[in-house]
């Protein structure tokens, strides 16, 4: 299977803040990486797949880049709303791993 | 609306049986392969089964494997997924997802609609 790694496992930030998720494949998976955001309490829901392409409905203060095995989410100006858990998950194969997780908490 | 809905979770005795139903709604449901993804409390995304859309072909994780069966049934807009033999480590919410291609040329997957959740508690 592959193993998806993220960094950090949490962060604290300011409302404005620019924030950088990471996350690493234990192999290539081209750019078959998708991200996930998850608030306490709810499913996730879907920022971007293909890597960099963001879902319908996803504000463009969302990005993502990367390629191989090293991804990165960012926020480029974080909202109140944007408190939350973010998963990393490839679609390279099954089964489709997910990171661990990066919980972005208030500062 | 597309939408999934999950339902079948509960408390149960170690050793004890779960089928767990994702009911779909507002999509062509034989066209898409549903997935199983499960959460311990406080933890986070396990990856846990998977059915294709004609139900031909599924895939389950090392730990559940013998133990859970993925199925489906098309005419209905269903996926079960029968646990038995359950542990306190199968404690989790239960969510299921339809499983989207974006793209025609260059395609990509990626888990686009999800349900509620369902809990079930593996407990004595």
């Amino acid at each position: 299977d592959i193993q998806m790694t993220q960094s950090p496992s949490s962060l604290s930030a300011s409302v404005g803040d620019r924030v950088t998720i990471t996350c690493r494949a234990s192999q290539s998976i081209s750019n078959y990486l998708n991200w996930y955001q998850q608030k306490a309490g709810k499913a996730p829901n879907l920022l971007i797949y293909g890597a960099s392409t963001l879902h319908s409905g996803v504000p463009s203060r969302f990005s993502g880049s990367g390629s191989g095995t090293d991804f990165t989410l960012t926020i480029s100006s974080l909202q109140p709303e944007d408190f939350a858990t973010y998963y990393c998950q490839q679609s390279y194969t099954t089964p489709r791993t997910f990171g661990q997780g990066t919980k972005v908490e208030i500062k | 609306e597309v939408q999934l809905v999950e339902s079948g979770g509960g408390l149960v005795q170690p050793g004890g049986s779960l089928r767990l139903s994702c009911s779909a709604s507002g999509f062509t449901f034989s066209n898409s392969a549903v997935h199983w993804v499960r959460q311990a409390p406080g933890k986070g995304l396990e990856y846990v089964s998977a059915i294709t859309g004609n139900g031909g072909s599924s895939y389950y994780r090392d730990s559940v494997r013998g133990r859970f069966t993925i199925s489906r049934d098309n005419s209905k807009n269903t996926v079960f997924l029968q646990m038995s033999s359950l542990r306190p480590e199968d404690t989790a919410v239960y969510y299921c997802a339809k499983d989207s291609i974006f793209g025609v040329v260059d395609s990509r997957r990626a888990f686009d609609i999800w349900g509620q959740g369902t809990m079930v508690t593996v407990s004595s």
